[in-house]
């Protein structure tokens, strides 16, 4: 009964070469979210989507995009992705309900060779 | 600008003592404050919240104690079990009424409870 699935869990990828996380949700939340966290680090937001509105964050570089082409997947795109942009990728979603919180997937660990 | 501190990476406990870890906030407008739980190759998971209308908020063997004019509060753990090894997360929300919909997040306390 996961909730919000992120494939794959792990990735490798060359540098600059275009890699695509993807996050999926059976909650129903019409709000997704992708947070970067590299080590001992907090998780940093780089965007969200409320319903089909796309919010981007101040500081996210450009390097980075997304898309949401229904309420259940959310996709992000790194275009060109650097040395510096191996992390881990937390999806997450929120939506009315009992409990007034995020809810996070398990991540995917980007590598980049 | 770290909004939310934690400043003690990690803190090992032996099981069934008291676990104590703690955060700090300099913005003034957060006024919702939650704590999630993560193991590895997991995300997050919430743990317990409280409101800046409270001063403390009780979930079992968890406790959630907020001074507001110090902008600090504190998870404590009692008793503290080894499966409660994990790194916690504080996390704030300006809600002004509204919604958890944006969080601040810490950099996170590996806990480390020992036999």
């Amino acid at each position: 009964d996961a909730m919000v699935i992120q494939n794959p869990r792990y990735q490798v990828t060359q540098f600059g070469k275009p890699v695509t996380l993807s996050c999926s949700q059976t909650l129903n939340h019409n709000v997704m979210y992708w947070y970067q966290q590299k080590s001992s680090q907090a998780p940093k937001l780089l965007f969200h989507y409320y319903d089909k509105d796309f919010n981007n964050e101040a500081d996210t570089p450009d390097n980075f995009q997304s898309r949401r082409p229904n309420t259940s997947f959310c996709f992000l795109d790194i275009r060109s992705p650097g040395l510096g942009d191996a992390a881990m990728y937390l999806c997450a979603t929120y939506g009315q309900g009992a409990l007034d919180t995020q809810y996070f997937g398990p991540g995917t660990r980007l590598t980049v060779l | 600008d770290q909004q939310v501190k934690q400043n003690s990476p990690s803190l090992s406990v032996q099981e069934g003592r008291i676990s104590i870890l703690n955060c700090d906030y300099t913005n003034s407008m957060f006024d919702y404050f939650l704590w999630y739980k993560k193991y590895p190759a997991e995300g997050p998971t919430f743990l317990i919240s409280i409101s800046s209308i409270k001063d403390k908020n009780e979930d079992g063997r968890f406790t959630v104690f907020l001074n507001k004019s110090a902008k600090h509060l504190s998870l404590h753990i009692v008793p503290s079990q080894p499966g409660d090894s994990a790194v916690y997360f504080c996390a704030a929300s300006a809600r002004d009424g509204g919604s958890n919909y944006k969080l601040t997040f810490g950099k996170g306390t590996l806990l480390t409870v020992n036999p």
